[in-house]
């Protein structure tokens, strides 16, 4: 079945280091992919999207690009601040989400 | 426009007690999915409702959970006769019509069992 597989946190990083969070899935067709963040205490935000092959999506200097001949969706940003610390998953589907296990992001001043 | 409001919150359950977990979507939206977060895992799919009907309940345990989304009214997360197990962050989300380019979550009702 469908499934994703993030890089395991928690990532700990200086102020205005740059990120990367792996995301590689498996899934038939070509779904959805999409990278959401959890603060502490609270619910999912969907942070960005791409919805076909070669999309990148963009939003708060995150950045991910669907690549379908690598099945990934990294994550990145050129320079990460304090109030970046939080858990960021890795999802595929459309109308039910597959969840990737979520990566701890810790950013220190 | 709210959010998607869940509520309580926090809930504390005995062991053998009923959790009625609430989730009102947002304004105009019609569609309805519960998620669960076990501690240190991900969200794992439970159900998706319309209202007034259950569209996959492919993700629900077979036993105690069910879910409703009346007519009037926010959906409803039961869970009978809980168990330790069954402590959990749940979380719903809410969409205007069945899409494929993310829906929004609300921020959960952590339930814990004693």
């Amino acid at each position: 079945g469908d499934s994703v597989t993030q890089m395991e946190g928690p990532v700990t990083l200086s102020e205005e280091a740059f990120l990367t969070i792996n995301c590689t899935y498996t899934a038939t067709g070509y779904p959805s992919l999409f990278w959401y963040v959890q603060y502490p205490g609270e619910g999912l935000q969907l942070l960005l999207k791409a919805t076909k092959a070669d999309d990148k999506g963009s939003n708060k200097g995150f950045e991910a690009t669907y690549r379908k001949e690598t099945t990934s969706f990294h994550l990145e940003k050129g320079s990460v601040q304090v109030s970046d610390s939080a858990v960021y998953f890795c999802a595929l589907g459309g109308g039910k989400l597959i969840f990737g296990q979520g990566t701890e992001l810790s950013v220190k001043p | 426009n709210a959010g998607v409001m869940q509520n309580p919150r926090h809930l504390v359950r005995r062991r053998g007690q009923e959790a009625r977990l609430r989730c009102s979507p947002m304004k105009g939206h019609s569609h309805v999915y519960w998620y669960r977060q076990l501690p240190e895992e991900g969200l794992k799919f439970m159900v998706y409702l319309q209202k007034e009907n259950i569209i996959d309940e492919s993700g629900m345990p077979k036993e105690r959970f069910s879910a409703e989304f009346p007519k009037e009214g926010p959906s409803i997360l039961r869970i009978q006769q809980v168990v330790r197990g069954d402590s959990a962050a749940y979380f719903c989300a809410s969409s205007p019509e069945p899409q494929d380019y993310g829906y929004t979550f609300g921020s959960g009702t952590r339930l814990t069992v004693v």
